[in-house]
C-alpha cells in the first residue's frame, strides 16, 4: 500500500508556529504536495517538495527527507484565517495519494 | 484561480438510478482528475484522463466510468447510483511542464447524496 500518515488535529494559538507533520512510504516516490483546505472549499496547492531539504513561501515553509519518508509543514505567525485542514499528498509515479489531512484550529 | 467548474453543485438521487457529473475547463489543461472525499479517507482518486478519449482507473474506480471527447469536458457515470457512492466529488486539472510540478488546481466539488 501506499499509506499517507498525519494527524487528525491540531490546535495552536493565533501568532504562534505550528508544524504538521506527514510520514509516507517511500518506494515510488516522485513528489510531494501540500494542500490546503478550508470548510467546504476545494483544495488549493500551497507548496511542492521533490528533493530533500526546506522549500519556504512566506509564512509557509515545507520539508522533506527521502529517505526517511518524512515531510513536515510549518506555518509561522499564525492568522485565525489559518484555519483550515491541510493535506499531504504523494505522487507515486503517475498516481497521487492523498493524506487524510490535518484539521488545524487556531485560537485567539 | 484556475477555470474549472462542476456541474451540478449538489444533487439528492435515489439508489440505482443514473447520475452524470459534469467537469469543464478553459485552461486547455491536458489531464484531469475525478477524486471522491469522505471523512477519514481523504481525497481518493476515480478516474483521470491524460488527453481526449484517453482515461484510466485510479483507486476507488469501481462504479464509476468517465469520459472525455472534448479538452474542456470530463465527465463521471455513476450508473446505478449505490448508497455508498454518496460524497463529495471534486474534479482537478492540471498540464505537465518540464519542472514536473504538475500540482493540481480543483474544481469547487459536487455534493452527491444517494438515498
Amino acid at each position: 500500500g501506499q499509506n499517507i500518515d498525519q494527524p487528525t488535529e491540531m490546535t495552536a494559538t493565533e501568532g504562534a508556529i505550528v508544524q504538521i507533520n506527514c510520514t509516507y512510504q517511500t518506494s515510488g516516490f516522485n513528489g510531494l504536495f501540500w494542500y490546503q483546505q478550508h470548510a467546504g472549499e476545494a483544495p488549493t496547492f500551497l507548496s511542492y517538495n521533490v528533493l530533500d531539504g526546506l522549500e519556504e513561501k512566506g509564512r509557509f515553509s515545507s520539508f522533506l527527507s527521502r529517505s526517511k519518508g518524512y515531510s513536515y509543514l510549518l506555518l509561522k505567525e499564525l492568522q485565525m484565517k489559518d484555519s483550515a485542514s491541510y493535506l499531504c499528498a504523494v505522487r507515486y509515479n503517475n498516481d497521487m495519494r492523498f493524506g487524510a489531512g490535518t484539521r488545524l484550529t487556531v485560537k485567539p | 484561480d484556475a477555470g474549472i467548474t462542476q456541474s451540478p453543485r449538489h444533487k439528492v438521487t435515489e439508489t440505482g438510478t443514473p447520475v452524470t457529473l459534469r467537469c469543464h475547463q478553459t485552461e486547455n489543461h491536458r489531464y484531469m482528475y475525478w477524486y471522491r472525499q469522505d471523512p477519514g479517507h481523504g481525497l481518493r482518486l476515480i478516474h483521470y484522463s491524460y488527453g481526449v478519449k484517453d482515461t484510466d482507473k485510479g483507486e476507488v474506480s469501481d462504479g464509476y466510468s468517465v469520459s472525455r471527447s472534448k479538452t474542456e469536458d470530463f465527465l463521471l457515470t455513476l450508473e446505478s447510483a449505490t448508497s455508498s457512492q454518496t460524497s463529495v466529488y471534486f474534479c482537478a486539472i492540471s498540464e505537465p511542464d518540464q519542472r514536473a510540478t504538475i500540482e493540481q488546481f480543483f474544481g469547487p466539488g459536487t455534493r452527491l447524496t444517494v438515498l
